[in-house]
Parts: structure tokens; C-alpha cells; sequence
């Protein structure tokens, strides 16, 4: 079974910081890697998302990502933080094995604090 | 467009009563999904349905919990003899032949 590791549980920046929030994934076969981001009152929804190709993906709102497969990570980044990227982030993975093993698997999230 | 919307968003339930929760999903959306949020924690998954037909159960934590898609679209969740530990957020989540999920709200539970 795939487990997710996300560090940071919080994390306080000031605006136009910028930011690195890390994630490490355990799993030995190929994978999908999303980042979610949940606002405060709001739902969760997807940032950006890895399936194949080039390992640097670009999401919404400037967010990017990495995927890094020798060192099982996919950490998010965004250069210069809004005080409006107040909001819990979560990783997550889905193996792509056969099967019906098409479920995410998430990390504890990481709450992300901008200060204005 | 719509997106995954569930019903109720609060509920309070007293130990030992059941529960049902509603998801309706987006519409054409093949694969369904239940989650389970607990405080400070993220998702942790509870079962999946592929149109009507439930593939994966293996994240329901007790026979007290079963889920139903019977047409294959609006899915129900149900908790019954309902116990202190139940009390989180359920989720559900939608997608196309299981690629990205799209998640719904949520509903809290709080059992006293």
C-alpha cells in the first residue's frame, strides 16, 4: 500500500515570500501525484496534477510542482505568496496499477498561513 | 457547471442512531468515491463505486458502514449504531473512468 508524507504541518510566510511545501510518497510502482488546496469554508480542489511527461507542472493561481522520482517527492513551490493562499494543502497519490486500486491516498495536509 | 454536491452538510447524530448521507455526483461521471476526514488529518479513502457497481469497500472501517449507488448515479453513505469515533467529515468525490476527482463539500458528522 502507497503512504504519503507531507512534513510541514504549518507553515507562516509573509506576503511574496516564497514557498516550498514537501512531499514524499512511498509506493514502488508508477503513480499519479495531485496537490489539492482547501480555502477556509471551501471545498477541496485540485491544483495541478502529474501523470507522465514533463516532471515540472504548472497548476492554477501560480502554483507549480515537481516530480522527482529517484527521490519518490513531488513538492509544491510558488515563487511570491498571496495572503489569499491562506488554505490547508494536501498531497496525494494514486497508484497505477491494474486493478481497481484507483483511490487517493493523502497526506495529513499542510496549513499554510500568509500574513499580510 | 454543477459540481459534486452533498446533503446534509451538518449532521448531529446521538450514539447508537443511524445516518444516512447523501452524494449526488457530477453528472456522467463514471466513478464515485467516500472519503473519511478526520480533525487535522486528510482524506483517508472508504469505498468506490464504478457506475452502480461496488468495486472497492476496503476502507470501510466496520460492518456499520455501507454505501449503495443503486443507479449508478446519487450514492448514499450509512452509518448505523452510530459511536463517537464516526465523527468526521465524509466526503465524496466524482470523476471520469477514475482520472481526476472532483470532491464535493462534505458532510460533518458529530456523534454526541
Amino acid at each position: 500500500a502507497q503512504s504519503v508524507s507531507q512534513h510541514n504541518h504549518h507553515v507562516i510566510l509573509s506576503e511574496a515570500a516564497s514557498l516550498e511545501l514537501g512531499c514524499n510518497y512511498s509506493y514502488g510502482g508508477t503513480v499519479n501525484l495531485f496537490w489539492y488546496v482547501q480555502y477556509p469554508g471551501q471545498h477541496l480542489q485540485l491544483l495541478l496534477k502529474y501523470f507522465s511527461g514533463d516532471p515540472l507542472v504548472k497548476g492554477i493561481k501560480g502554483f507549480e510542482a515537481e516530480f522527482i522520482k529517484s527521490k519518490f517527492s513531488f513538492n509544491l513551490r510558488k515563487p511570491s505568496v498571496q495572503w489569499s493562499d491562506t488554505a490547508e494543502y494536501f498531497c496525494a497519490v494514486k497508484a497505477r496499477a491494474g486493478g481497481s486500486a484507483r483511490q487517493l491516498t493523502f497526506g495529513s495536509g499542510t496549513q499554510l498561513t500568509v500574513l499580510p | 457547471g454543477a459540481g459534486v454536491s452533498q446533503s446534509p452538510r451538518y449532521k448531529v447524530a446521538k450514539r447508537g442512531q443511524d445516518v444516512a448521507l447523501r452524494c449526488d455526483p457530477i453528472s456522467g461521471h463514471v466513478s464515485l468515491f467516500w472519503y473519511q476526514q478526520a480533525l487535522g488529518q486528510g482524506p483517508e479513502f472508504l469505498t468506490y463505486f464504478q457506475n452502480e457497481a461496488q468495486l472497492d469497500k476496503s476502507g470501510l472501517p466496520s460492518d456499520r458502514f455501507f454505501a449503495e449507488r443503486p443507479e449508478g448515479s446519487v450514492s448514499t453513505l450509512k452509518i448505523q449504531r452510530t459511536q463517537q469515533e464516526d465523527s468526521a467529515v465524509y466526503l465524496c468525490a466524482s470523476s471520469e473512468q477514475a482520472d481526476t476527482q472532483y470532491f464535493g463539500p462534505g458532510t460533518r458528522l458529530t456523534v454526541l
